[in-house]
């Protein structure tokens, strides 16, 4: 079957404009994460949405991050005003809910600001 | 903060040689932890993960690891090293609750010589 997908897979943007990125998670999956991945650097959580329950936001770095999901489908992830910081590889994952343990990942939007 | 370590950010083996990789987390609390690995231009795949029960846990291609309380480790094995094993590998914890969020550690590169 499918698996995340994420789209698009780079974006080149110049310092101080607006960026969007989305994940398509697989279907069924209730969870969804959003992580970022800096050079040399693990994944940082960002974001996490569980159905209709209010997101998890206590990895956003800043108010420039923003993300909305619409129920239990595809997830935006808005960076505004981008800074050169904010470059990195932001990965997304789903999960079949909050007991599941095991995430599934997309293969990233690489993000670079210049 | 919880945390994860991953001692050795490069690590090179050589074709049919063992390859360990360490991870060590920072809580007292027991996590459920994962193995990921990283091909180039991909999104991380689930190698293995324990939560309850057996403490050595097998995954895919032929990798294994086991969870030592006492030691608050959790390293990643395979006897033989192929060449196809070569990427990254992301050592993760989660504790559960109500976010499931996953900690990473910073990654250790696998480099396999022929």
């Amino acid at each position: 079957g499918a698996g995340v997908s994420q789209s698009p897979s780079n974006k080149v943007t110049e310092k101080g404009k607006d960026v969007e990125l989305r994940c398509d998670p697989i279907s069924g999956h209730t969870a969804l994460y959003w992580y970022r991945q800096r050079l040399g650097q693990g994944l940082e959580f960002l974001i996490y949405f569980q159905g209709n329950s209010a997101p998890d936001k206590s990895g956003l770095p800043s108010d420039r991050f923003s993300a909305e999901r619409t129920g239990e489908s595809v997830s935006t992830l808005t960076i505004q005003r981008t800074q050169q910081e904010d470059s990195a590889v932001y990965l997304c994952a789903s999960s079949w809910g909050q007991t599941s343990y095991e995430q599934y990942f997309g293969p990233g939007t690489r993000l670079t600001v210049t | 903060a919880q945390s994860v370590t991953q001692l050795g950010s490069h690590v090179s083996v050589s074709e049919g040689a063992l390859v360990l990789l360490r991870c060590n987390y920072s809580s007292s609390v027991p996590p459920y932890l994962f193995w990921y690995v990283q091909y180039p231009n991909q999104g991380l795949q689930l190698l293995l993960k324990y939560t309850t029960g057996a403490t050595l846990v097998k995954g895919i291609n032929g990798f294994e690891a086991e969870f030592k309380k006492s030691e608050t480790s959790f390293h990643l094995t395979k006897p033989s090293a192929h060449m196809s094993d070569a990427a990254e590998y992301f050592c993760a914890v989660s504790y559960g609750g109500a976010t499931n969020k996953l900690i990473f550690g910073t990654g250790t590169l696998l480099a396999v010589q022929p």
